[in-house]
């Protein structure tokens, strides 16, 4: 079993769509949390930092974390064409010497 | 700010030879770099842990004498492929820490293609 599960897509979606991409995760130690965007051929782009269980709010963009649940989500309101990416969640142990474990990455093109 | 650089950020060989690829942080100093590599598709897997003036760390099942990690400044890692192969073709993408923040930010990665 992968330590964070996340489905590879491709999501497809019409502009203007609330977009939710998911990971699940198995290792309860994880403490932090972030969802990363990547555009073909490029590095990834910190969108969201997490630690605790609850929401956070950046423009268009929501992080959730469920611990309890070992759930965590994004959610891209009014989504744009721009938004077409690949997004990847990843995970960190405290005091982890900052190994970040990363999902898959779920593919998502936002159409016109 | 935290912009961070690759050179080159594409690079085609042949079997055998070796290729270096330079990771830098232009506006911090980062104490820890990271070295990953992605095959399409797929997820980014950490090759090693690179601190300024020691040895890299290496994770299980990354050859540590195929790839060469070198991090001689603050500034500065470079990591280099050894007799590449073309099974070696890949995307690699460093990632720099600065020592008093947790966040990692990322290169732009290096393409690269063995013949």
């Amino acid at each position: 079993q992968k330590e964070v599960e996340q489905d590879p897509g491709p999501l497809s979606v019409p502009e203007g769509a609330i977009v939710s991409l998911n990971c699940t995760y198995s290792n309860s130690a994880f403490q932090y949390f972030m969802w990363y965007r990547q555009y073909s051929r490029k590095g990834p782009e910190l969108l969201m930092y997490t630690y605790s269980s609850g929401n956070k709010e950046d423009g268009r963009f929501t992080a959730q974390v469920d611990k309890s649940s070992k759930y965590i989500s994004l959610f891209i309101r009014d989504s744009q064409p721009s938004d077409s990416a690949t997004y990847l969640c990843a995970t960190r142990l405290t005091g982890g010497g900052n190994k970040l474990t990363f999902g898959t990455g779920t593919q998502l093109k936002v159409e016109l | 700010g935290a912009v961070v650089s690759q050179h080159p950020s594409w690079v085609i060989c042949k079997s055998g030879t070796s290729v270096k690829i330079e990771c830098r942080s232009l506006d911090f100093q980062a104490t820890t770099m990271f070295w990953y590599r992605q095959f399409p598709k797929q997820s980014l897997m950490l090759m090693a842990t690179s601190n300024e003036g020691s040895k890299a760390t290496y994770e299980q099942g990354v050859e540590k004498d195929k790839f060469l990690i070198n991090h001689a400044s603050l500034t500065l890692s470079t990591l280099t492929v050894t007799s590449a192969h073309p099974e070696d073709s890949s995307f690699y993408i460093c990632s720099a820490r600065i020592s008093s923040y947790n966040e990692q930010f990322f290169g732009p990665g290096t393409r690269l293609t063995v013949l």
